[in-house]
Parts: structure tokens; C-alpha cells; sequence
């Protein structure tokens, strides 16, 4: 069945360190997202990409950075300039200049210890 | 205030009653989604709707244009219906089908 892998799903990382998010998908979909969630607040927008080797901020990319080298892939970077990183990641995907629904991954949980 | 509000922010309910859940949006929407959020955290797609009605199962999800509103039913609901509930609406910007999300409605049916 093709879907959308997050991994791992729970991250617990040190502050002051870079950790990274992965994203994969084998829906053949062109636009990759990724999505912060915090408690009492609608999805957010962190990084999306329309196609391989582009990609553009959302509303709250500060601290954030990500990589589009292959179609089926879309790494998430928390750097340390983050600064409150502990939230639910959740990875989506759909086709390119659509309406269709998005797909999303079953999600990362990360904390900062 | 958010550009989509749903009502209310939580709702407890006893298995089998009928249920409403409300969303408000204050911008232009190419389309309005319902996605149902699980404990363990996945997201699924329950609707998207541009004008009008659709039902799948228990579920009917509605939309007036006009109004800039939309509402979700359950009928006959069960245990297993618990999850978020999020609105989001789809505004259509150039290349980007960009997604504004409602802060969801944490629904809890009880046996």
C-alpha cells in the first residue's frame, strides 16, 4: 500500500543539537509539507516543496531547514536555533496543483531534554 | 482570530447520539476539508468539499459557501469515533495549495 513513512516516532535530543526528521513517500506525489502541531493550535506550516530540488519557507520556518534531492524524500532539519522545539512533526503529501487531499504521515513526536 | 474556528473545542457524548461539529472561516477557499486525527497522532482525510453535501457511512459533511460554514455529523456514534476532528480550508495561491487549520475538536464518545 503506498503511504507516507515518518520516522522515528518518538526523538529525544539534547538541546543545543541539530536533529533530523525523516519523511518518505511512495504516492509518486510532487508537493511534500511539513507541519508543526502544538497543543491548542491549528497545523503549521514549517517548509513545503512543489518539486525536487526546490522548496519554500511557510509561516514559521525560523530555525528550520530541509532538503528535496529526491522525489520520494523530504528530511526535516531542527537546528539549534529553533527555539522551542519540542512538538508533534507531521509530514504530508499530494499531487502538484491540486485540490486533492493531503496525506499525511503518522507523525514525530520530538523532545528537547 | 483565526482565519477558521471550529465549535466546540471538546465534546463528550454517549454512543449512539448524533453529532455536530462546526467550522467558521473568514477567508476565500478553493475548498474546505475534514481530517480525523487518531491518539497515536496519523491524520486521514474523512472529506473535501467545494459546495454542498457528501455522506460516507455515518458521516455527512456539509458546506455553505455563503455563509462560511460547514458542519460535520456523526450519526448513531461509537467508542471508536473518539479522535480530533480538524477543519482546514484550502486557499489557492499560484502553485501552492496551502492548507489554514482550525484548532480541532477533541470528540470523546463514551459506552
Amino acid at each position: 500500500d503506498g503511504g507516507i513513512t515518518q520516522s522515528p516516532k518518538y526523538l529525544f535530543r539534547k538541546e543545543g543539537q541539530n536533529v533530523t526528521l525523516s519523511c518518505e513517500q511512495n504516492l509518486n506525489h510532487d508537493a511534500m509539507y511539513w507541519y508543526r502541531q502544538d497543543p491548542g493550535q491549528g497545523l503549521r506550516l514549517i517548509y513545503y516543496s512543489q518539486i525536487v530540488n526546490d522548496f519554500q519557507k511557510g509561516d514559521i520556518a525560523e530555525g528550520y531547514s530541509v532538503s528535496r534531492e529526491k522525489k520520494e524524500s523530504f528530511p526535516l532539519t531542527v537546528t539549534s536555533a529553533q527555539k522551542n522545539p519540542t512538538a508533534f512533526y507531521l509530514c504530508a503529501s499530494t499531487k502538484r496543483d491540486t485540490l486533492q487531499p493531503q496525506h499525511f504521515g503518522d507523525g514525530t513526536r520530538l523532545s528537547i531534554l | 482570530k483565526n482565519e477558521v474556528e471550529q465549535s466546540p473545542q471538546n465534546l463528550t457524548a454517549q454512543e449512539g447520539e448524533f453529532i455536530t461539529i462546526n467550522c467558521s472561516y473568514s477567508v476565500g477557499i478553493s475548498a474546505l476539508h475534514w481530517l480525523q486525527q487518531h491518539p497515536g497522532g496519523g491524520i486521514v482525510s474523512l472529506f473535501m468539499l467545494s459546495s454542498g453535501k457528501k455522506k460516507h457511512g455515518r458521516l455527512i459533511a456539509t458546506i455553505n459557501i455563503q455563509e462560511k460554514h460547514s458542519s460535520l455529523h456523526i450519526t448513531a456514534s461509537h467508542p471508536r469515533d473518539s479522535a480530533v476532528y480538524i477543519c482546514a480550508v484550502s486557499v489557492y495561491g499560484g502553485a501552492t495549495n496551502k492548507l489554514i487549520f482550525g484548532t480541532g475538536t477533541l470528540l470523546a464518545v463514551q459506552p
